[in-house]
């Protein structure tokens, strides 16, 4: 596609529950990385996928946390048991290997009450 | 380790010039990148320099690095209403594609 889609764009869950936030990434791009951007903080690395290589995990907070990335394109992040410390605004992004920096997708705003 | 610095909050007058700094710790970067978010939106890249130049000038925009001393900054000229937004540095460390970004600066325009 022409830019970086992600779904929802917002989504209120009950904490406990489980979340899937998916990530569709520009046509071509074999990488693919998930950010989490709270409020005031700076962006949170998650996990980042590149072609076939094992994914990098580093960045995720928990084992409740989980991402796969399917036939090299679409993505999704899921969060089981979800607690009210993972509202935040999950971001998405894509990029071909290089310099050129990354393109962002608009984001899914989590809120778990 | 890596870690990048920025200060909170920018405020300035339409017509000004604005000037966001930033710092990093990774004497390792290999390209520090620019981006801005709006209201609601990803975010947006704005520009980048990579870590053997020490100027990059884009219409607007003035990229000013100094290796030496771990310091990126961005200046915008003739700064509008509409350039108000958050303004984060970013780095790509020369292992790998992950890029740390810093927290953020808020850039808010007064007409």
């Amino acid at each position: 596609g022409a830019g970086v889609s992600q779904s929802p764009s917002n989504k209120v869950t009950e904490k406990g529950k489980d979340v899937e936030l998916r990530c569709d990434p520009i046509s071509g791009h074999t990488a693919l990385y998930w950010y989490r951007q709270s409020l005031g903080q700076g962006l949170e690395f998650l996990i980042y996928f590149q072609g076939n290589s094992a994914p990098d995990k580093s960045g995720l907070p928990s084992d409740r946390f989980s991402a796969e990335r399917t036939g090299g394109s679409v993505s999704t992040l899921t969060i089981q048991r979800t607690q009210q410390e993972d509202s935040a605004v999950y971001l998405c992004a894509s990029s071909l290997v290089g310099f050129n920096g990354y393109t962002f997708g608009s984001g899914t705003r989590l809120t778990v009450v | 380790g890596e870690d990048v610095e920025q200060s909170l909050f920018l405020s300035v007058r339409e017509g000004d010039s604005s000037v966001i700094n930033c710092t990093y710790t990774d004497s390792s970067s290999t390209y520090l990148y620019w981006y801005k978010q709006e209201p609601g939106a990803g975010l947006q890249l704005l520009t980048y320099i990579f870590s053997n130049m020490d100027m990059k000038q884009d219409q607007r925009l003035t990229v000013l690095l100094n290796k030496k001393d771990k310091h990126l900054s961005l200046r915008i000229a003739d700064t509008q209403t509409g350039d108000s937004a958050i303004y984060f540095c970013a780095e790509r460390v020369e292992y790998g594609n992950k890029l740390v970004f810093g927290a953020g600066t808020i850039l808010r325009v007064k007409s």
